[in-house]
């Protein structure tokens, strides 16, 4: 099973700051299969990113991914005030499929 | 566009069975992969496993022995049942669809969730 682990557990900025999110695999995602989730409390969890960089339909270009082998990024490029949640990234390049711990992005 | 929804039981007994069904709404179940995924309150989100609309499954193996997921094709819906319930199976439940590519498993769009308890 592929363990992925995301630093930082908490990232606490302004609105129209920069936000930089990892994503760390225990081995390699093969094919870059790497996914993004945006979730806020109560809700369920929305898909930003697939194949690593790929955005979802209607998700701003302000969400950039990258990243390939077992390190990958989440970018958002200017925090606006939807943007404060907790981003999961997911693997699905061998089963079982797995999640991530979450970075909590906060209003500082 | 496609719209899911779970239902089922909010309460369950210890050593019971977990049923839940999610009903696809605004597309046909045929051809893609469908998933069910938990989240424990609090917690981080884990995969149950996935059925594809001719009935085959693929199960994460720490539930494997818990777990059965089908499908009901005339009624555009896929079913959860988890057995021998805990209290750490108590989370909130959610179903998602995957793509019709076998390889391409990202999650869009999931379900609202629905709180399952697991007590006394």
């Amino acid at each position: 099973e592929i363990v992925l682990t995301q630093s930082p557990g908490t990232l606490s900025l302004s609105p129209g700051e920069r936000a930089t999110l990892s994503c760390r695999a225990s081995q390699s995602v093969s094919s870059s299969y790497l996914a993004w989730y945006q979730q806020k409390p109560g809700q369920a969890p929305r898909l930003l990113i697939y194949g690593a960089s790929s955005r979802a339909t209607v998700i701003p270009d302000r969400f950039s991914g990258s990243g390939s082998g077992t390190d990958f990024t989440l970018t958002i490029s200017r925090l606006e005030p939807e943007d404060f949640a907790v981003y999961y990234c997911q693997q699905y390049g061998s089963s079982p499929f797995t999640f991530g711990p979450g970075t909590k992005v906060d209003i500082k | 566009q496609v719209q899911l929804q779970e239902s089922g039981p909010g309460l369950v007994k210890p050593s019971e069975t977990l049923s839940l069904t999610c009903t696809v709404s605004g597309g046909s179940i045929s051809s893609y992969y469908w998933n069910w995924i938990r989240q424990p309150p609090g917690k981080g989100l884990e995969w149950i496993g996935y059925i594809y609309y001719t009935g085959s499954t693929n199960y994460n193996p720490s539930l494997k022995s818990r777990v059965t997921i089908s499908v009901d094709t005339s009624k555009n819906q896929f079913s959860l049942k988890l057995t021998s319930l805990t209290a750490a199976d108590t989370a909130v439940y959610y179903c998602a669809r995957s793509q019709w590519e076998p390889s391409w498993n990202w999650f869009d769009p999931w379900g609202q969730g629905t709180l399952v308890t697991v007590s006394s």
